[in-house]
């Protein structure tokens, strides 16, 4: 299947600073990427939809000013977490969404990011 | 490089009808095996399976994990419509990491 990358695959970092992440297609390009949220007992929460070229669509309740998303190309999405604070301690996944007529999502394999 | 193959790609079938869908994987340090439905917007968690030989249920779904063979099966009694949907498998290891298949798209047909 199609192969999708997270880096880094681990951050720690101190409350109140920003954190980014990216999420890459490696072979293939995808117009749509997603990105979740993993919450205990493994349920996942869509944060935002990314669109290469134009802004994110955010779901109910999370925060554009504080989770930055920027789609500069179809290989490449990169979600900012600004002045993180322990709360945002989670496991960050993101997908891609290919351009073939099945459009099927491929997962990355997910962002720890530690906020001390 | 750890991977999760499922299996088959997509599947159609009619109301009642019994499925089954495979996940295999080759991953360093196992830690669990989880089965996800996609429907809209994000997966919906189904089961997290540790240990071979223990079959988990809820309602009409069922799953069990081999870890010998490495492989673990979901199954879907007497489906219906609203079981239409990708079902995601995906493994994760004691690093921490996770890896998905594919899915396999599941249309029951009326």
């Amino acid at each position: 299947g199609a192969v999708v990358s997270q880096h880094p695959s681990r951050v720690i970092c101190k409350s109140g600073t920003s954190v980014k992440i990216e999420c890459r297609s490696l072979d293939f390009q995808a117009t749509t990427m997603f990105w979740y949220r993993q919450f205990p007992k493994q349920s996942l929460m869509l944060m935002a939809t990314s669109n290469e070229g134009s802004k994110a669509t955010y779901e109910q309740g999370v925060e554009k000013d504080k989770f930055l998303i920027n789609h500069a190309s179809l290989t490449l999405s990169t979600l900012t977490v600004t002045s993180a604070h322990p709360e945002d301690s989670s496991f960050y996944i993101c997908s891609a969404r290919d351009l073939g007529g099945r459009a099927r999502q491929f997962f990355g394999p997910g962002t720890r990011l530690t906020v001390l | 490089e750890d991977k999760v193959v499922q299996s088959p790609l997509s599947l159609v079938v009619h109301e009642g009808d019994t499925v089954t869908l495979n996940c295999s994987y080759e991953v360093t340090n196992f830690r669990s095996l989880l089965w996800y439905k996609q429907e809209k917007k994000a997966p919906t968690f189904l089961f997290m399976l540790t240990s071979s030989g223990i079959e988990k249920k809820s309602g009409r779904l069922s799953s069990i994990l081999d870890k010998k063979e490495l492989f673990s099966i979901l199954n879907i009694t007497a489906t219906q419509t609203g079981d239409s949907a990708i079902y995601l498998c995906a493994v994760n290891t004691n690093a921490g990491k996770s890896t998905f298949g594919d899915g396999t798209t599941l249309t029951v047909k009326p």
